[in-house]
């Protein structure tokens, strides 16, 4: 059976520190691996990667895959207070769906 | 115990035809959602009830309507279905006191109108 696990699964911090989070899978026929930010209603799509050890990268925001270790880390720097948030990471396999982690919430404290 | 249950997992029909998807949730949570995922990845919120109360209606057509007989289920029906239709459709649990925390997701419904 696909699954996603998250962790932490919660981290609180101040301002300006950088936060690292983690996303582990195990999936048949790996496809994708994306990252989500949920505020309010529905999650903000982050990132989407798909190949081993090539960095993305949206200004704070930073994300990899480790496609062997079958892992991805998710970093924030300078973390601000609007980063607080449920980071939710999901899996594309062979069935094309997504498979979601549980969520890491994420405050960032003045 | 699958802790966010879809049923169907996949669904293919006929363009005109009326079809259902059910969710149920054991988490104790008293707040369901149900997105639909584009072809870009994104999600869109479409429904939230909170104690089988409708809490969050966005801009969907009449088409679809929930229904939530109880906390632990909330029910898609579709009427007069469209090609556009054709999407993942994702139920969600949460708590309402701890919001944008502990968000629970099914495994998804692949509906695909023909």
């Amino acid at each position: 059976e696909d699954k996603v696990v998250q962790s932490p699964l919660s981290l609180v911090v101040h301002e300006g520190d950088t936060v690292t989070l983690n996303c582990s899978y195990e999936v048949t026929n790996f496809r994708s691996l994306l990252w989500y930010k949920q505020e309010k209603k529905a999650p903000t799509f982050l990132f989407m990667l798909t190949s081993s050890g090539i960095e993305k990268k949206s200004g704070r925001l930073s994300s990899i895959l480790d496609k062997k270790e079958l892992f991805s880390i998710l970093n924030i720097t300078a973390t601000q207070t609007g980063d607080s948030a449920v980071y939710l990471c999901a899996v594309q396999g062979g069935s094309e769906k997504l498979v979601f982690g549980k969520g890491m919430k994420l405050t960032v404290n003045p | 115990d699958t802790a966010v249950s879809q049923t169907p997992k996949y669904l293919v029909t006929q363009m005109g035809n009326d079809k259902s998807i059910k969710c149920e949730q054991n988490l104790g949570h008293d707040t369901m959602y149900w997105y639909k995922q584009d072809s870009k990845k994104f999600l869109k919120i479409m429904f939230s009830y909170n104690n089988k109360e409708l809490i969050i209606n966005e801009t969907v057509p009449n088409r679809f309507s929930p229904k939530s007989p109880d906390k632990a289920h909330l029910n898609l029906h579709i009427n007069s279905l469209e090609l556009g239709d054709s999407a993942v459709y994702f139920c969600a649990s949460s708590r309402w006191s701890t919001p944008n925390y502990g968000y629970t997701f099914g495994s998804g419904t692949r509906l695909t109108v023909v």
